[in-house]
């Protein structure tokens, strides 16, 4: 199947930092991508569909100015989590559509475990 | 909204089968997906169905009812390594892309 990396793959950073994510399909490439994040013992919850080149839709509930998404190329989505508090702690998991997939699904990437001291 | 159901925890032993069952309502449904996920790990796709029947995919299947909003998965000959989270998801079309609703997961827990 495809391949979805992230990075880094763990990060933890003071109070009030930022942190940038990346997300990139590395043999398909992919005009939509997802992210996710996810609290332990939670489902994956959507946080926002970025398409190449335009601008990322949030889902409801979502501050777009604190997740910052940035959809450069086909194959690259980042995800920067702008003055990060301790309640931004959580597993972000990006995951990218291969339009020439059997099903036109999801594959996702690695997570990113994140931890805002 | 989108509501989707599935039980929090099941434990079955090694060798047997077990049902892991997901209800749903939504509109513009385009498929549904399940997906397992081992702790700390991204989900890896086993299954979609969007018409209504059974899949069968080697040890797994999934089954689809569209009218009742009713799908399972059902795990065959359960090894040690299928102790994992399995998760429900719904493609529901919006404006081009379709998006994804996961159920909260069910875990399984095989037991020697």
């Amino acid at each position: 199947g495809a391949v979805v990396s992230q990075h880094p793959s763990r990060v933890i950073c003071k109070s009030g930092t930022s942190v940038k994510i990346e997300c990139r399909s590395l043999d398909f490439q992919a005009t939509t991508m997802f992210w996710y994040r996810q609290f332990p013992k939670q489902s994956l919850m959507l946080m926002a569909t970025s398409n190449e080149g335009s601008k990322a839709t949030y889902e409801q509930g979502v501050e777009k100015d604190k997740f910052l998404i940035n959809h450069a190329s086909l194959t690259l989505s980042t995800l920067t989590v702008t003055s990060a508090h301790p309640e931004d702690s959580s597993f972000y998991i990006c995951s990218a559509s291969d339009p020439n997939s059997s099903y036109n699904e999801q594959f996702f990437g690695p997570g990113t475990r994140l931890t805002v001291l | 909204g989108q509501n989707i159901d599935q039980p929090t925890e099941m434990t079955a032993t090694e060798g047997a089968i077990v049902q892991i069952n997901c209800t749903y309502q939504t509109s513009g449904f385009n498929g549904l997906f399940w997906y397992q996920q081992h702790a700390g790990e991204a989900p890896t796709f086993l299954s979609y169905n969007v018409l209504d029947g059974l899949e069968e995919k080697g040890r797994f299947s999934s089954f689809l009812s569209r009218s009742k909003g009713y799908s399972y998965l059902l795990l065959k000959e359960l090894q040690m390594k299928d102790s994992a989270s399995y998760l429900c998801a719904v493609r529901v079309l919006t404006d081009s892309w379709g998006k994804l609703q996961f159920g909260a997961g069910t875990q399984v827990v095989v037991t020697p």
